[in-house]
């Protein structure tokens, strides 16, 4: 029972124009979504996270959007870059409680950016 | 600098070997994780540990323990491995609210 799901396997965008990136979730609890990024032969790191009481947020270039009532959130990269090309995992989480910050994840989306 | 540190970062294991993977962090967080990632299924969590000296479950415990040595260092422990266990191990770790840190991985394949 995959409870986030990034149904898109791969993305590939030109340099210069919007990459959207996209994930579903099924489980209610969660209230709190990251976005990390992943290099090959590394781990992923952090990139944008936004918490169920809002529906954007926004760091440079990366925006994230938040649709509660559909369960869908989206990165949005705008302008996309080579050096963007990498993995995008989707998490989810349920802060509080007995979540102690477990997360949840996507299957990942490989971007790739030409120049 | 190191933040989360994995060891070793390479492995290759016969089946029924024993091994014991290290993670150590230097950022003072009170959590620790341990996830596996396998091609087409994202991230899975194995075991974590709220703080020093509780560990629990994840989502895909068997087969393997996992001990709280001390704040800084969470082991995993594959006590009979299996060609089923090969994979990419990652360790992270989190302070309070903030989103989790990773290290870059243990490759790991059993034959």
């Amino acid at each position: 029972d995959q409870q986030v799901k990034q149904n898109s396997p791969s993305l590939s965008v030109q340099e210069g124009r919007i990459s959207i990136l996209n994930c579903d979730y099924t489980n209610s609890m969660f209230d709190y979504f990251l976005w990390y990024k992943k290099y090959p032969a590394e781990g992923p790191t952090f990139l944008i996270s936004i918490s169920s009481i809002k529906d954007k947020n926004e760091d440079g270039r990366f925006t994230v959007f938040l649709n509660k009532s559909a369960k869908h959130l989206s990165l949005h990269i705008v302008p996309s870059q080579p050096g963007d090309s990498a993995v995008y995992f989707c998490a989810a989480s349920a802060i509080g409680g007995t979540s102690y910050g477990k997360l949840t994840f996507g299957q990942g989306t490989i971007l790739t950016v030409h120049p | 600098n190191a933040g989360v540190t994995q060891t070793p970062k390479f492995q290759v294991l016969k089946t029924g070997q024993s091994m014991t993977l290290q993670c150590a962090q230097d950022m003072n967080h009170n959590s620790m994780y341990w996830y596996r990632q396998d091609p087409g299924m994202g991230l899975r969590l194995i075991y974590y540990s709220a703080s020093e000296g509780t560990t629990d479950k994840g989502e895909v415990p068997n087969g393997y323990n996992v001990s709280r040595l001390n704040k800084r260092e969470f082991s995993l422990r594959l006590e009979s491995a299996a060609p089923s266990q090969t994979s990419v191990y990652f360790c992270a770790s989190r302070q309070n609210n903030q989103p989790q840190h990773f290290g870059d991985g243990t490759r790991l394949s059993i034959l």
